[in-house]
């Protein structure tokens, strides 16, 4: 099956810097690549997501870069501010028919002021 | 648009009981996933329904069991609990496109 790495496993940053985290999945056939942001009592929140036949994606201060290659993804969070603070997760599926999500262990982002 | 919601949303039970949860997922979704999420496990994939059928299954033993209905609202069994069940049970639910939303989890903690 499908297996995700994910790291750091924490991430602490000054308000205004830039906060990168980095995953690798095994499953080639995997195709689509959500990122979930997890507040503290919450379920996780999709914040941007990519699919297969894209290399980059933006919405306002995150990103997302694909390499289908070395089968690696990674979430760009710029002009980091406090209500960035969370946990991230990675994650990865085939899609289609198959809407298992595998998961990275999580990031835990610290933004401080 | 309202979103995926669940109940209960805590719950405490003892070794040896079962459990039942609830997932409503968003109008117009027709899969629903269920997801396990511990500090030590992480996040777990359990089961997909989709049109009343389970189309995938994660390797959860025999105990863990769900079902969906016409409506798309989704249920999760957990018999003879054990202290390891303890963790929060996430849904999330999904189509036609991809993207997974997540309701705000069941925590349940067995004693």
């Amino acid at each position: 099956g499908e297996n995700v790495e994910q790291h750091p496993s924490t991430l602490s940053v000054q308000e205004g810097d830039s906060a990168v985290i980095k995953c690798t999945y095994s499953d080639s056939a995997s195709n689509y690549f959500p990122w979930y942001k997890q507040e503290l009592g919450k379920g996780p929140q999709l914040i941007i997501d990519i699919r297969s036949n894209v290399g980059e994606k933006k919405d306002q201060r995150i990103a997302v870069t694909l390499n289908k290659t070395a089968k690696h993804f990674s979430l760009h969070i710029t002009e980091t501010q406090p209500e960035d603070s969370a946990v991230y997760f990675c994650a990865a599926t085939r899609g289609s028919n198959d809407y298992k999500l595998s998961f990275g262990a999580g990031t835990t982002v610290t933004v401080r002021a | 648009k309202a979103g995926v919601t669940q109940t209960p949303r805590y719950l405490i039970k003892t070794r040896g009981q079962q459990v039942t949860l609830s997932c409503s997922p968003i109008s117009g979704h027709r899969s629903v996933s269920w997801y396990q999420q511990t500090p030590g496990q992480g996040l777990q994939f359990l089961f997909e329904y989709f049109s009343e059928t389970q189309r995938n299954k994660g390797n959860f033993p025999g105990r863990f069991s769900g079902r969906q209905f016409s409506n798309s609202r989704s249920e999760m069994n957990v018999s003879t609990l054990e202290l390891g069940d303890s963790a929060l049970y996430l849904c999330a639910s999904s189509f036609p496109s991809y993207e997974q939303y997540f309701g705000p989890g069941t925590r349940l903690t067995v004693t």
